[in-house]
Parts: C-alpha cells; structure tokens; sequence
C-alpha cells in the first residue's frame, strides 16, 4: 500500500469523454498489476490486468498502461458512462492497494 | 465457481462492545485470506492475511484480531470496540501461490456509537 491511507483524489469527466486514471507504485517487484473497481457500499471488483513485462493491455472499453521506468500505471476508459462512476484501486502483488481514484461521471 | 460471503452487511455497535465478523470461501481449498479496512472516502488497508489454518499475519497494530479456525472460514474479532473501529471491513480471497487476482467479499458496514 504505497498510498493507503490517503484522501481520495476525485476526476470528474463529462459522459463520453475518455477518463483516465493514474496511479504511482513502489514496490518494483510485482508480477502483475491490478485495477478494480469499487461502487459505493460494495466490495472492489476486477476490471483488467497486466503482467508487468507488458506496457499495454486492452480490455473492453478499458487499456491499462504500464511504465516502469518511472513506476506509473494508468487506466484509460473510453467513452464514460454513467455506470463508471466509482472508485478505481490499482494494486500490485500481494497486498499492495493504491489509495484509488474516485470517478465522477457528469450526464 | 468460488464465492466469497461476508456478514453481516451491516453492523451498528457501541463503544466497548465485542466484535465478530465473519467470512467463508465457497469452491476452493487452500486459499490466501485478507481482511481489509476502508474509512469513508479513504483506500483499502490491510488488517491481517493468513495462508492456513490458524496462521495469522497482522498488518496493522491495533484492538482488532483475526482468526482463521477452519481452511475457508475467516474471522475478524474485537473485545472491545473504539469509535475509531468504524469503517467498512473487506474479507478478499486468493489463490494460494497466486500473486494477483483478488476477489472481494460485498462488504461489512461497521458504525462504532
């Protein structure tokens, strides 16, 4: 938990813009690297992830980006929905949790 | 295919009171289990993990305990609660030798009064 703990950042974008979400790590040694998603009152859950030899992964409507150079993950969505909105976590081995990003999608 | 459950899904208690929440894993053997904590508005802290029955690592000194009596059974325990227990509680699960991939239970809202 390199930032655990902390206030969330909120990122407020307009339904359809792209959303992207930006997290930095320190623990150099992960295998893989994880985002989740947590809506209001649930427990996170999986969205996509990335084995940390890749530098980009896509999913549906979601690429996660990988740089290790200077240790920094990123989430793109494309064409935000409403549905989006929520708190994304990213996470590298074991027990590690960012301190997440909350999304707010404007209609 | 695995389930998580976690109960209860909330939970009003007063200061100085006992804690029990409790966590089960359907559908595999041998799994890695956490539970997390999460303040309003705050990320995800790690409380305690344990890869076996009766093995316990603790993350974060403070009132609370673990427990894990059965292979898929989890259990988070308090003697006495404090107002700053309140939060939201996560069980999550992994596969053992498996360095991703968590799966989250839905959650315990705890209010400590």
């Amino acid at each position: 938990g390199e930032s655990v703990g902390l206030h969330l950042p909120t990122l407020s974008v307009q339904e359809g813009d792209n959303s992207i979400i930006n997290c930095a790590y320190s623990n150099s040694a992960s295998d893989y690297f994880i985002w989740y998603k947590q809506e209001s009152g649930k427990g996170p859950q999986f969205i996509i992830d990335i084995r940390s030899n890749m530098d980009k992964r896509q999913g549906q409507r979601v690429t996660v980006l990988l740089n290790k150079t200077v240790k920094h993950l990123s989430l793109q969505i494309a064409a935000t929905q409403p549905g989006d909105s929520a708190v994304y976590f990213c996470a590298g081995n074991m027990l590690t949790f960012g301190g997440g990003t909350r999304l707010m999608v404007k209609p | 295919s695995q389930t998580i459950h976690q109960w209860p899904a909330t939970l009003v208690q007063p200061v100085g009171s006992p804690l029990s929440l409790e966590c089960t894993v359907e559908g595999t053997s041998n799994p890695n289990l956490y539970w997390y904590r999460q303040a309003a508005g705050r990320g995800l802290q790690l409380l305690f993990y344990s890869v076996g029955i009766g093995q316990i690592s603790s993350e974060v000194p403070q009132n609370l305990s673990a427990s894990r009596p059965q292979d898929r059974q989890f259990i988070l325990s308090s003697k006495k609660l404090l107002l700053s227990d309140s939060g939201f509680y996560l069980c999550a699960w992994r596969k053992r030798r498996q360095n991703y991939g968590y799966t989250f239970g839905s959650g315990t809202r705890l209010t400590v009064v």
